[in-house]
């Protein structure tokens, strides 16, 4: 069984571009995650989408947006990029919603802003 | 607000050895699970084992256990007979039926020396 799978694995943009992550879930699975992991720090949840809907927001400027596709797939757009966007972002993939489905993560893509 | 913190931002021990990792948190919630993930160098983040509030029995995976005090709000993983492997980041975290939402420690960096 495939795991999830983020493409691409490293990105670099210069401030004030646009970003573009993807996700693929484990087939089967509904919910989507996204999560920005800074460097030296924990993870910060950032959205989640279930069935093609956006369930959940963390504490994320607009410029942080995303959308869930019919196949479950999943795209976060962050748009004008600033320094601080530097980070391992990391997707998360689970059977559902609900607090008995655990969360099974990708490889992460590396944003990198110059 | 609901909180983890993990207290030792790092550890090292011998292999083979047993090594213990603190985690405490705070909710008002009463239905909730608790986790450690592990994070390799490779970066992947890895489920370890996870806890249900409402379960007294401390979960056991293997090699790793935990201790889980709810009146405390402690929840410390135990990792015994310790592997090279084991070299990872180590993170607790929470989620509630309030959000559904991961809330994630600092993490502990565990260093197990041949």
């Amino acid at each position: 069984e495939a795991g999830v799978t983020q493409s691409p694995t490293h990105l670099i943009k210069t401030r004030g571009q646009q970003a573009t992550l993807r996700c693929s879930p484990i087939s089967g699975h509904t919910s989507v995650y996204w999560y920005q992991q800074a460097l030296g720090l924990g993870l910060q949840f950032l959205l989640w989408y279930d069935e093609g809907e956006e369930r959940n927001r963390g504490n994320f400027p607009p410029r942080f947006s995303g959308r869930q596709f019919p196949n479950y797939s999943s795209e976060l757009n962050v748009n004008a990029l600033e320094l601080e966007d530097s980070a391992l972002y990391l997707c998360a993939s689970s059977l559902g919603q609900g607090l008995t489905q655990p969360q099974h993560f990708g490889d992460g893509t590396r944003l990198s802003i110059l | 607000a609901q909180t983890v913190t993990q207290s030792q931002p790092e550890m090292s021990v011998q292999e083979a050895e047993t090594v213990t990792l603190s985690c405490t948190y705070d909710t008002s919630e009463s239905n909730y699970y608790l986790f450690w993930y592990k994070q390799p160098p490779s970066r992947q983040m890895i489920l370890v084992i996870r806890q249900e509030a409402y379960k007294q029995q401390n979960a056991t995976e293997n090699r790793f256990s935990v201790n889980f005090q709810k009146a405390a709000k402690s929840f410390s993983l135990k990792i015994s007979d310790s592997q090279l492997g084991d070299t990872a980041m180590y993170f607790c975290a929470f989620i509630s039926d309030s959000n559904y939402q991961l809330i994630w420690g600092a993490g502990t960096k565990l260093i197990i020396k041949p």
